[in-house]
Protein backbone atom coordinates (compact mmCIF):
# COMPACT_ATOMS: atom_id res chain seq x y z
CA UNK A 1 0.00 0.00 0.00
CA UNK A 2 1.67 3.34 -0.99
CA UNK A 3 2.73 5.86 2.01
CA UNK A 4 3.23 8.84 2.61
CA UNK A 5 6.75 9.86 3.90
CA UNK A 6 8.67 11.60 6.16
CA UNK A 7 12.17 12.58 6.80
CA UNK A 8 14.37 13.16 9.54
CA UNK A 9 12.06 11.22 12.15
CA UNK A 10 13.95 13.31 14.46
CA UNK A 11 15.21 16.66 14.15
CA UNK A 12 16.76 18.68 17.22
CA UNK A 13 17.71 22.11 16.09
CA UNK A 14 19.03 25.06 18.32
CA UNK A 15 15.96 27.70 18.83
CA UNK A 16 16.59 30.41 16.27
CA UNK A 17 18.12 27.95 13.58
CA UNK A 18 16.01 27.31 10.71
CA UNK A 19 14.16 24.02 9.72
CA UNK A 20 13.36 21.73 7.12
CA UNK A 21 10.62 18.98 7.04
CA UNK A 22 10.44 16.99 4.50
CA UNK A 23 7.44 14.76 3.21
CA UNK A 24 6.93 12.39 0.44
CA UNK A 25 3.54 12.48 -0.16
CA UNK A 26 1.54 9.49 -2.13
CA UNK A 27 2.43 9.73 -5.63
CA UNK A 28 -1.19 9.96 -7.46
CA UNK A 29 -2.60 12.90 -4.27
CA UNK A 30 -3.24 16.28 -5.39
CA UNK A 31 -3.99 18.14 -1.49
CA UNK A 32 -1.34 18.10 0.87
CA UNK A 33 -1.47 19.28 4.94
CA UNK A 34 1.21 19.28 7.87
CA UNK A 35 -0.11 19.19 11.24
CA UNK A 36 1.33 19.32 14.26
CA UNK A 37 0.81 17.42 17.92
CA UNK A 38 2.69 19.03 20.99
CA UNK A 39 3.03 15.94 23.24
CA UNK A 40 -0.10 15.18 25.03
CA UNK A 41 -2.35 17.58 23.28
CA UNK A 42 -4.25 17.24 19.92
CA UNK A 43 -2.84 17.09 16.57
CA UNK A 44 -3.73 20.95 15.22
CA UNK A 45 -4.26 21.84 12.06
CA UNK A 46 -1.55 23.66 10.21
CA UNK A 47 -1.44 24.13 6.63
CA UNK A 48 -3.11 22.72 3.36
CA UNK A 49 -1.69 23.26 -0.24
CA UNK A 50 -3.43 22.47 -3.46
CA UNK A 51 -2.20 23.72 -6.85
CA UNK A 52 1.01 24.79 -5.90
CA UNK A 53 -0.67 27.70 -3.25
CA UNK A 54 -1.99 27.58 0.20
CA UNK A 55 -5.49 26.88 -0.05
CA UNK A 56 -6.31 27.05 4.16
CA UNK A 57 -3.73 27.94 6.77
CA UNK A 58 -4.11 28.31 10.87
CA UNK A 59 -3.50 30.93 13.34
CA UNK A 60 -0.60 29.15 14.51
CA UNK A 61 0.92 29.22 10.70
CA UNK A 62 2.01 32.63 11.24
CA UNK A 63 4.97 34.24 9.30
CA UNK A 64 7.63 32.02 10.59
CA UNK A 65 6.40 29.13 8.91
CA UNK A 66 6.34 28.63 4.65
CA UNK A 67 5.22 25.42 2.58
CA UNK A 68 7.06 24.38 -0.93
CA UNK A 69 6.56 22.17 -3.33
CA UNK A 70 9.88 22.20 -5.06
CA UNK A 71 9.49 18.80 -7.34
CA UNK A 72 6.88 16.76 -8.25
CA UNK A 73 7.53 14.29 -5.79
CA UNK A 74 8.37 16.03 -2.20
CA UNK A 75 6.28 18.96 0.44
CA UNK A 76 8.63 20.31 2.39
CA UNK A 77 7.76 22.52 5.84
CA UNK A 78 10.14 25.49 6.99
CA UNK A 79 10.59 26.99 10.55
CA UNK A 80 12.58 30.36 9.62
CA UNK A 81 13.43 30.88 13.52
CA UNK A 82 12.62 28.29 15.54
CA UNK A 83 11.63 28.69 19.16
CA UNK A 84 10.78 26.29 21.98
CA UNK A 85 7.53 26.11 22.06
CA UNK A 86 8.27 24.89 18.35
CA UNK A 87 8.95 21.33 19.55
CA UNK A 88 6.13 18.91 18.43
CA UNK A 89 5.56 16.01 16.23
CA UNK A 90 5.12 16.82 12.75
CA UNK A 91 2.69 15.04 10.23
CA UNK A 92 2.30 15.67 6.91
CA UNK A 93 -0.86 14.32 4.98
CA UNK A 94 -2.21 13.69 1.62
CA UNK A 95 -5.27 13.03 -0.30
CA UNK A 96 -6.87 12.96 -3.07
CA UNK A 97 -10.86 13.02 -3.39
CA UNK A 98 -11.09 11.26 0.02
CA UNK A 99 -9.54 11.15 3.60
CA UNK A 100 -6.30 12.13 4.75
CA UNK A 101 -3.40 9.56 4.83
CA UNK A 102 -0.48 10.27 7.57
CA UNK A 103 2.90 9.83 7.00
CA UNK A 104 4.42 8.49 10.56
CA UNK A 105 5.65 12.28 11.31
CA UNK A 106 9.06 14.05 12.23
CA UNK A 107 9.54 14.69 15.77
CA UNK A 108 11.21 18.26 16.47
CA UNK A 109 13.06 18.74 19.10
CA UNK A 110 14.21 22.83 20.04
CA UNK A 111 17.02 23.09 22.33
CA UNK B 1 -19.34 25.44 21.32
CA UNK B 2 -15.49 24.12 20.58
CA UNK B 3 -14.87 22.74 16.99
CA UNK B 4 -14.74 19.18 17.85
CA UNK B 5 -15.70 18.08 21.25
CA UNK B 6 -14.88 14.64 23.05
CA UNK B 7 -14.62 13.03 26.20
CA UNK B 8 -11.13 12.30 26.71
CA UNK B 9 -11.92 8.96 28.69
CA UNK B 10 -10.53 6.81 29.79
CA UNK B 11 -12.61 3.99 28.55
CA UNK B 12 -11.42 0.97 30.61
CA UNK B 13 -13.08 -1.72 29.27
CA UNK B 14 -12.88 -5.93 29.36
CA UNK B 15 -12.08 -7.50 26.15
CA UNK B 16 -15.40 -8.40 24.56
CA UNK B 17 -17.18 -5.68 25.76
CA UNK B 18 -19.33 -3.81 23.38
CA UNK B 19 -17.88 0.06 23.67
CA UNK B 20 -19.49 3.36 22.11
CA UNK B 21 -17.97 7.30 21.85
CA UNK B 22 -19.57 10.23 21.03
CA UNK B 23 -18.14 13.64 19.43
CA UNK B 24 -19.96 16.71 18.64
CA UNK B 25 -19.21 18.78 16.18
CA UNK B 26 -19.59 22.76 15.75
CA UNK B 27 -20.51 24.37 12.14
CA UNK B 28 -16.74 24.71 11.14
CA UNK B 29 -16.21 21.68 10.96
CA UNK B 30 -18.94 19.91 9.58
CA UNK B 31 -19.08 18.89 5.88
CA UNK B 32 -17.44 15.64 6.49
CA UNK B 33 -16.64 13.85 9.13
CA UNK B 34 -14.07 10.83 9.89
CA UNK B 35 -12.60 8.19 12.64
CA UNK B 36 -8.68 7.78 13.34
CA UNK B 37 -7.12 6.13 15.72
CA UNK B 38 -4.16 6.87 17.07
CA UNK B 39 -1.57 4.59 19.12
CA UNK B 40 0.87 6.16 21.52
CA UNK B 41 3.32 8.31 19.55
CA UNK B 42 2.29 7.02 16.49
CA UNK B 43 0.87 9.04 13.02
CA UNK B 44 -3.36 9.07 13.10
CA UNK B 45 -4.46 6.32 10.96
CA UNK B 46 -7.64 6.41 9.08
CA UNK B 47 -10.52 3.79 10.94
CA UNK B 48 -13.41 4.64 8.91
CA UNK B 49 -15.54 7.77 7.32
CA UNK B 50 -18.62 9.17 8.70
CA UNK B 51 -21.44 8.68 6.23
CA UNK B 52 -25.27 10.35 6.85
CA UNK B 53 -27.24 7.19 6.46
CA UNK B 54 -24.23 5.43 8.67
CA UNK B 55 -21.99 2.70 7.87
CA UNK B 56 -20.14 -0.34 9.28
CA UNK B 57 -16.92 -1.97 8.47
CA UNK B 58 -16.78 -5.30 10.60
CA UNK B 59 -16.82 -4.72 14.25
CA UNK B 60 -17.06 -0.89 14.11
CA UNK B 61 -20.11 1.24 13.45
CA UNK B 62 -20.33 4.96 12.56
CA UNK B 63 -23.37 7.36 12.67
CA UNK B 64 -23.98 10.73 11.90
CA UNK B 65 -26.38 12.93 13.62
CA UNK B 66 -26.97 16.06 11.92
CA UNK B 67 -29.81 17.91 13.81
CA UNK B 68 -28.04 17.25 17.01
CA UNK B 69 -24.53 17.65 15.60
CA UNK B 70 -23.07 14.51 17.10
CA UNK B 71 -21.14 11.72 15.55
CA UNK B 72 -20.68 8.22 17.03
CA UNK B 73 -18.31 5.24 16.82
CA UNK B 74 -19.58 1.82 18.33
CA UNK B 75 -16.77 -0.92 18.42
CA UNK B 76 -18.39 -4.10 19.02
CA UNK B 77 -16.17 -7.81 20.53
CA UNK B 78 -13.33 -5.31 21.80
CA UNK B 79 -10.29 -6.64 21.09
CA UNK B 80 -6.72 -5.75 23.16
CA UNK B 81 -5.63 -4.47 19.89
CA UNK B 82 -8.71 -1.71 19.96
CA UNK B 83 -6.66 -0.04 22.97
CA UNK B 84 -5.30 3.43 21.47
CA UNK B 85 -6.95 7.17 21.24
CA UNK B 86 -9.76 7.11 18.75
CA UNK B 87 -10.01 10.92 17.21
CA UNK B 88 -13.01 12.75 15.97
CA UNK B 89 -12.14 14.64 12.27
CA UNK B 90 -14.17 16.89 10.95
CA UNK B 91 -13.57 19.43 8.15
CA UNK B 92 -14.71 22.32 6.46
CA UNK B 93 -13.31 23.30 2.98
CA UNK B 94 -9.97 22.33 3.70
CA UNK B 95 -9.48 22.99 6.78
CA UNK B 96 -9.47 19.87 9.19
CA UNK B 97 -10.17 19.69 12.87
CA UNK B 98 -9.24 16.84 15.08
CA UNK B 99 -10.85 16.42 18.43
CA UNK B 100 -8.43 15.23 21.83
CA UNK B 101 -9.45 11.97 21.13
CA UNK B 102 -11.09 9.55 23.21
CA UNK B 103 -8.88 7.38 25.04
CA UNK B 104 -9.99 3.39 24.94
CA UNK B 105 -8.21 0.67 26.99
CA UNK B 106 -8.89 -2.98 26.33
CA UNK B 107 -8.54 -5.30 29.58
CA UNK B 108 -7.99 -8.84 29.02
Amino acid sequence: EPEVTQTPSHQVTQMGQEVILRCVPISNHLYFYWYRQILGQKVEFLVSFYNNEISEKSEIFDDQFSVERPDGSNFTLKIRSTKLEDSAMYFCASRTGGPQHFGDGTRLSIL
Amino acid sequence: RKEVEQDPGPFNVPEGATVAFNCTYSNSASQSFFWYRQDCRKEPKLLMSVYSSGNEDGRFTAQLNRASQYISLLIRDSKLSDSATYLCVGNRDDKIIFGKGTRLHILP
